[in-house]
């Protein structure tokens, strides 16, 4: 059964302070690894897919990392409306569904 | 805005009730996956339809069903509802049935009482 571990399971950071949120996983056969962020009461918002290890994509100030084992979510110098509940998600071996893990908060203070 | 549509945005209803919940895939998207997100078990896939055709099925109750129609929109049917039944419902669309990227709807947050 595929596994998508989060941590931390909440984060608290100043503005400007960058940090790290972490995504590992125990899957047969990655064929995607998605981290989408979602606002209270809202549907996820896709931000990233990764296919392979070593495959790094960057949008505005976050910046995703996949290797064989885990994906790190890279956010810099955030800022208050980087708040919200950021959600990885693989898909892998046949099945079409992705497997969530249970988020991270986020809340930037400023 | 990911161009998929949910409606309602809210429904308030009874136990022992029936409701349909309906969604809008994006222009040109030909899957719709059902997604239910509560406090305790986070999101969770319930059903995929591809141009019509189940193509996979997660942990979804016997008491749900759904159905893609042929102008791409899907209903999920919620019936013999239950307390534990209140939850956010998503719908996701993609344009193939494969490896695409699923983008989300607004959901529909039901509450039974």
């Amino acid at each position: 059964e595929d596994q998508v571990t989060q941590s931390p399971e909440a984060l608290r950071l100043q503005e400007g302070e960058s940090s790290s949120l972490n995504c590992s996983y125990t899957v047969s056969g990655l064929r995607g690894l998605f981290w989408y962020r979602q606002d209270p009461g809202k549907g996820p918002e896709f931000l990233f897919t990764l296919y392979s290890a070593g495959e790094e994509k960057e949008k505005e100030r976050l910046k995703a990392t996949l290797t064989k084992k885990e994906s790190f979510l890279h956010i810099t110098a955030p800022k208050p409306e980087d708040s919200a509940t950021y959600l990885c998600a693989v898909q892998a071996g046949s099945a079409r569904q992705l497997t969530f893990g249970s988020g991270t908060q986020l809340t930037v203070l400023p | 805005d990911s161009g998929v549509t949910q409606t309602p945005k809210h429904l308030i209803t009874a136990t022992g009730q029936r409701v349909t919940l309906r969604c809008s895939p994006r222009s040109g998207d030909l899957s719709v996956y059902w997604y239910q997100q509560s406090l305790d078990q986070g999101l969770q896939f319930l059903i995929q339809y591809y141009n019509g055709e189940e193509r996979a099925k997660g942990n979804i109750l016997e008491r749900f069903s759904a159905q893609q129609f042929p102008d791409l929109h899907s209903e999920l049917n919620l019936s013999s509802l239950e307390l534990g039944d209140s939850a956010l419902y998503f719908c996701a669309s993609s344009v193939g049935s494969g490896d695409e990227t699923q983008y989300f709807g607004p959901g529909t947050r039901l509450l039974v009482l």
